[in-house]
């Protein structure tokens, strides 16, 4: 199985500055044939369910803010905030689609204002 | 716009059953492959089940293998969860989500539903 693990577990940014959340495979989720990696991040507002905000790695889904961005290849990954707003309070999780059974999640990422 | 209505949770004795139901509207629901992921309470995210679109085949998490059952109906638009010997760690909300394959994203999930197992 592929474990994903994110860092950190949580952290405090202030308004209108950077965040920033990793995320690393334990194995490769790049199919280096078609150059995409399996990788998502969603984010999950409390009493919310988990919102799909970035596929293939770095593919902002539609009505997405562009203050959201991924990067990154193979095992590495990171989500970033460029300006936090008050709204983007949540949880952050990753997410590999690519060796499955099973699909896995990282542990998830607090942010906090 | 996309739907997914997640229903049947509830409080249940350990060792118990129940069932859990999710009607999709808004897009072909016999087009996509349907999964049922679950969160106990404070936790993170956990994949239990997959079905894919024509319910040819069904994948399972390790916690849930021999325990549970993925089925769909296309003809109502409806995926279930058949789910027994429940143990007080299967306690969360269970959301059932929907993805184009095996191999794509999470795209929508529904709001979940809220299974409670103890005595």
């Amino acid at each position: 199985d592929i474990v994903m693990t994110q860092s950190p577990d949580s952290l405090a940014v202030s308004l209108g500055e950077r965040a920033t959340i990793n995320c690393k495979s334990s194995q490769s989720v790049l199919d280096t044939s078609k150059n995409k990696n399996y990788l998502a991040w969603y984010q999950q507002k409390p009493g919310h369910p988990p919102k799909l905000l970035i596929s293939w790695a770095s593919t902002r889904e539609s009505g997405v803010p562009d203050r959201f961005s991924g990067s990154g290849s193979a095992t590495d990954f990171t989500l970033t905030i460029s300006s936090l707003q008050a709204e983007d309070v949540a949880i952050y999780y990753c997410h590999q689609y690519y060796v499955t059974p099973p699909w896995t999640f990282g542990q998830g990422t607090k942010v906090e204002i | 716009q996309v739907q997914l209505v997640e229903s049947g949770g509830g409080v249940v004795l350990p060792g118990g059953s129940l069932r859990l139901s999710c009607v999709a509207s808004g897009f072909t629901f016999r087009s996509y492959g349907m999964h049922w992921v679950r969160q106990a309470p404070g936790r993170g995210l956990e994949w239990g089940a997959f079905i894919r679109h024509d319910g040819s085949s069904q994948y399972y998490a390790d916690s849930v293998q021999g325990r549970f059952t993925i089925s769909r109906d296309n003809s109502k638009n409806t995926v279930y969860l058949d789910m027994k010997t429940l143990r007080p760690d299967d306690t969360a909300v269970y959301y059932c989500v929907r993805s184009w394959g095996g191999q794509s994203p999470f795209d929508n999930w529904g709001q979940g539903t809220l299974v409670t197992v103890s005595s």
